[in-house]
């Protein structure tokens, strides 16, 4: 597709469920990141992909949060038992577009998925 | 980490005004990308400027890295400029730090 893409787009769940929600780069990125945006916090970084190299995941706010890309392509960001103050909408971004011999390391943003826990 | 500072938090514009907006950032950074989020809450994309000075149609934006800010300057403002600015700054890794962003309002 041309942009990055996220399903689904709302979730609605009940607190202590696991869900999962997925992100489809653009083709050829390389780096793939999910961010988080929830009141009163704005938006924060929290796992980062670039490549076949470990994962950045400095921002997972605790281990009920994990994340897996498989093939170099689609990520899915799981949060298992899930709370309250988890509500957010979670964006993923996806940016290294080489370009004749250049990286370029604009991150462009899919719609966002918004999460809710009752 | 970097820290983040964008001025002023809310702005109200009339239609046709001129504005500028600022984000001040505390550590040398490899990536700065401005943002508008519009009502439906998308990302969209407005420069990628690290260094120097660009512009897009009524917007253009310059970035000194070496007194670590940068402006975006948009001109003769529309209702359809109104939503929240974001400045965010790269950290290493280029994952990106935000700022609390400017709420702008634009009245016709």
């Amino acid at each position: 597709g041309a942009g990055v893409s996220q399903s689904p787009s709302n979730k609605v769940t009940e607190k202590g469920k696991d869900v999962e929600l997925r992100c489809d780069p653009i083709s050829g990125h390389t780096a793939l990141y999910w961010y988080r945006q929830s009141l009163g916090q704005g938006l924060e970084f929290l796992i980062y992909f670039q490549g076949n190299s470990a994962p950045d995941k400095s921002g997972l706010p605790s281990d009920r949060f994990s994340a897996e890309r498989t093939g170099g392509s689609v990520s899915t960001l799981t949060i298992q038992r899930t709370q309250q103050e988890d509500s957010a909408v979670y964006l993923c971004a996806s940016s290294s577009r080489a370009f004749g011999g250049v990286r370029y390391n604009e991150q462009f943003f899919g719609p966002g998925t918004r999460l809710t826990v009752l | 980490g970097i820290q983040v500072e964008q001025s002023p938090p809310d702005l109200i514009l009339q239609e046709g005004a001129n504005s500028t907006l600022r984000c001040n950032f505390s550590d040398s950074v490899n990536n700065l990308q401005w943002f508008h989020q519009n009502p439906w809450g998308q990302l969209i994309n407005l420069f990628y400027i690290p260094s120097g000075t660009k512009q897009n149609g009524r917007l253009s934006a310059t970035t000194v890295a070496t007194e670590r800010y940068s402006l975006l300057y948009i001109s003769s403002s529309q209702t359809t400029d109104s939503g929240v600015y974001f400045c965010a700054p790269g950290e290493y890794g280029n994952k990106l730090v935000f700022g609390a962003g400017t709420i702008l309002r634009v009245k016709s």
